[in-house]
């Protein structure tokens, strides 16, 4: 199964301060048809995780513009440009390049 | 609107057996993969089973083979997960979860809590 790494797995953050978390995979996450199936979901206490970013870079309806994401083959990132007090939570990247389809551990977000 | 919710978790002894459901609303449910996704407390998400569109065929996590079976019954827009043998490292939150298209995990339910003790 492919492995995926978040780092780091606690962030604390200055609220209008930028923040990133990096998640890196075990092997490459290129379809065969060049295509790469990176998401990012966040997840608050008592709730339903909720995807940010589809396709490595894509953001979902709704998500503000201060999340980004990047990368490409085995490295990718997700960036917050200034967090805002509702960003706290659980970030998670997931793959579905491959099967069975796979999270990263986790990276949890607290506001200073 | 896209609408999941799930039901049927609850507390069971080890070796006990639970049948989740979810009623889905807002979309042609035939049309689409359906999963089921765990939150195991102070831990991450893990995916659990899959199904296709039309129920020929569902695939597993390792570690819930043989143990779990995912259905679905498309008339009434229903999705089950029979969750048998339960253990101890099967105590989550468990998520009806539906894909649309070629992006991942678009849609989630409430989430039912599960625990075995």
């Amino acid at each position: 199964d492919v492995v995926l790494t978040q780092s780091p797995l606690s962030l604390p953050v200055t609220l209008g301060q930028p923040a990133s978390i990096s998640c890196r995979s075990s092997q490459s996450l290129v379809n065969s048809d060049g295509s790469i199936f990176l998401s990012w979901f966040h997840q608050k206490p008592g709730q339903s995780p909720r995807r940010l970013i589809y396709m490595i870079s894509n953001r979902d309806s709704g998500v503000p513009d201060r999340f980004s994401g990047s990368g490409s083959g085995t490295d990718f990132t997700l960036k917050i440009s200034r967090v805002e007090a509702e960003d706290f939570g659980v970030y998670y990247c997931l793959q579905a390049t491959h099967w069975p389809w796979t999270f990263g551990q986790g990276t949890k977000v607290e506001i200073k | 609107e896209v609408e999941l919710v799930e039901s049927g978790g609850g507390v069971v002894q080890p070796g006990g057996s639970l049948r989740l459901s979810c009623a889905v609303s807002g979309f042609m449910f035939s049309n689409y993969w359906m999963k089921w996704v765990r939150h195991v407390p102070g831990k991450g998400l893990d995916w659990v089973a899959n199904i296709r569109p039309d129920g020929s065929e569902g695939y597993y996590m390792e570690s819930v083979k043989g143990r779990f079976t995912i259905s679905r019954d498309n008339a009434r827009n229903l999705l089950f997960l029979q969750m048998n043998s339960l253990r101890g490292e099967d105590t989550a939150v468990y998520y009806c979860v539906r894909d649309y298209r070629d992006l991942p995990m678009t849609n989630w339910g409430r989430g039912v809590p599960v625990t075995v003790s």
